[in-house]
């Protein structure tokens, strides 16, 4: 059974870089057939999708957030990263990792990690 | 950036049957692309409980059902149970955007 976990400091200072480590666990990220993706939500509030990766390398990101946000790949650690850039206080929220489909148009998030919150704050 | 509009909340006694509609656009469901449903319990990370805009995945009770038509989804739960507490999610492609948009989220209360 697949499973994906996110990883990395739950507290970030305002204007400094928020970086997160997804691991997959029960199967490999060398899928050829899906993305793996990072969502956030901020307290009490609704889903923002950030972006993706395929195992290439290759990337796609939520053009409202595209100009601060880096996500990666580790196929020999089978992790993905995210790196988003110039945090402030609307940073803060649980960050998930998610896989999808590589389909045309609008695929599912399925399954998804069980979330970490980050607190951007001094 | 959430252009997928949902109800804030919905209500209902033990089995009866709520929905839970999801209004887009033209740039979105009315534009073809599938819509999904997600169930996110207190405290809890999301789970895939409908997608392509009618399909259950392995394990979610014949309860729970989707539609899609012209640019409105809708998510239907019969036999409300009070396991079924939780906030909903619909999930599409807006091309104008060119992201994954997500409703605003309905808090489905169990009376």
């Amino acid at each position: 059974q697949l499973q994906l976990q996110e990883s990395g400091p739950g507290l970030v200072k305002p204007s400094e870089t928020l970086s997160l480590t997804c691991t997959v666990s029960g199967g490999s990220i060398t899928s050829g057939t899906y993305y793996w993706g990072w969502i956030r939500q901020p307290p009490g509030k609704g889903l923002e999708w950030i972006g993706g990766v395929y195992y290439s390398g290759s990337t796609y990101y939520n053009p409202s957030l595209t100009s601060r946000v880096t996500i990666s790949v580790d196929t020999s650690k089978n992790q993905f990263s995210l790196k988003l850039n110039s945090v402030t206080a609307a940073d803060t929220a649980v960050y998930y990792c998610a896989r999808h489909k590589i389909v045309v148009g609008a695929p599912s998030f399925d399954p998804w990690g069980q979330g970490t919150l980050v607190t951007v704050s001094s | 950036q959430s252009v997928l509009t949902q109800p804030p909340s919905v209500s209902g006694a033990p089995g009866q049957r709520v929905t839970i509609s999801c209004t887009g656009s033209s740039f979105d469901i009315g534009a073809g692309y599938d819509v999904h449903w997600y169930q996110q319990l207190p405290g809890t990370a999301p789970k895939l409980l409908i997608s392509g805009n009618s399909n259950r995945p392995s394990g979610v009770p014949d309860r729970f059902s989707g539609s899609k038509s012209g640019t409105s989804a809708s998510l239907a739960i019969s036999g409300l149970q009070a396991e079924d507490e939780a906030d909903y999610y619909c999930q599409s492609y807006h091309n104008s955007l060119s992201a994954y948009v997500f409703g605003t989220g309905t808090k489905v209360t169990v009376l």
